[in-house]
C-alpha cells in the first residue's frame, strides 16, 4: 500500500497568512484528493487533485481559498489563503490507484490565531 | 443523496463484546464501501472494504454486512479489545473519492 507523507505535520499561523502542505506518496498513484478534518468531525472532501490540470472543488471550497497543485503522480500540495481562525482544522491528502483504496497520511494539524 | 449516515455517534462495550456500526446511504451508484479506523494525531487507516456483489466479508475479527436492498451496511468487531478504541468512519465511492460517514467512537473496557 501506498505511503503518504505530509509536510508540516502541524502550524500555528496568523491570521491573512498563507500555508502551503505538501503531500508526498512513496509510489505512483491515479489519484489524490485533500480532505479537512474539524475536530472531533468526520472528513469533508476538499477537491480532486488532477495531474496536469486543475484541482476539482466540491461545493463550499474554492480555488481562490484552496490552490491546489499537482505536478505529478507522487506529489500535490494545498495552499490554504488568507487564514481565519475558522480554517483551524487537520488537513488530510489521500492517495491510490483505481484497483487499489485509498490510504491518507497523517495530516497537517493547521492552528490560526 | 451524497450523503452517508453512520450511528451511533459513540459506543462503549466491555473487552470480549461484539460492538455493531451501522452505515446508511442514498446513492445506488455507490459501488465500495470502506471502513476506516482512526486513532488520536492520526491520519484514517483502511480497515476492510466491501463492495456490493457480495453480502459480508471478514478479515480477522472484523466483519462487514451488506444489504443492497435496504442501502445499508455495518461494522462488526469479534471479540473486541482494549486496543479497538478509536474512531471508526465508514465511507462510500463511485468515483474513487470518498464520501464519510459521521464517524463512531467505539470505547472498549478493559
Amino acid at each position: 500500500s501506498a505511503v503518504i507523507s505530509q509536510k508540516p505535520s502541524r502550524d500555528i499561523c496568523q491570521r491573512g497568512t498563507s500555508l502551503t502542505i505538501q503531500c508526498q506518496v512513496d509510489s505512483q498513484v491515479t489519484m489524490m484528493f485533500w480532505y479537512r478534518q474539524q475536530p472531533g468531525q468526520s472528513l469533508t472532501l476538499i477537491a480532486t487533485a488532477n495531474q496536469g490540470s486543475e484541482a476539482t472543488y466540491e461545493s463550499g471550497f474554492v480555488i481562490d481559498k484552496f490552490p491546489i497543485s499537482r505536478p505529478n503522480l507522487t506529489f500535490s500540495t494545498l495552499t490554504v489563503s488568507n487564514m481565519s481562525p475558522e480554517d483551524s482544522s487537520i488537513y488530510l491528502c489521500s492517495a491510490g490507484t483505481v484497483n487499489s483504496p485509498l490510504h491518507f497520511g497523517n495530516g497537517t494539524r493547521l492552528t490560526v490565531t | 443523496q451524497q450523503q452517508v449516515k453512520q450511528s451511533p455517534q459513540s459506543l462503549i462495550v466491555q473487552k470480549g463484546g461484539i460492538p455493531i456500526i451501522n452505515c446508511a446511504y442514498e446513492n445506488t451508484a455507490f459501488d465500495y464501501f470502506p471502513w476506516y479506523q482512526q486513532f488520536p494525531g492520526k491520519g484514517p487507516a483502511l480497515l476492510i472494504a466491501i463492495r456490493p456483489d457480495v453480502s459480508e466479508k471478514k478479515e480477522g475479527r472484523f466483519t462487514i454486512s451488506f444489504n443492497k436492498s435496504a442501502k445499508q451496511f455495518s461494522l462488526h468487531i469479534m471479540d473486541s479489545q482494549p486496543g479497538d478504541s478509536a474512531t471508526y468512519f465508514c465511507a462510500a465511492s463511485n468515483t474513487g473519492k470518498l464520501i464519510f460517514g459521521q464517524g463512531t467512537t467505539l470505547q472498549v473496557k478493559p
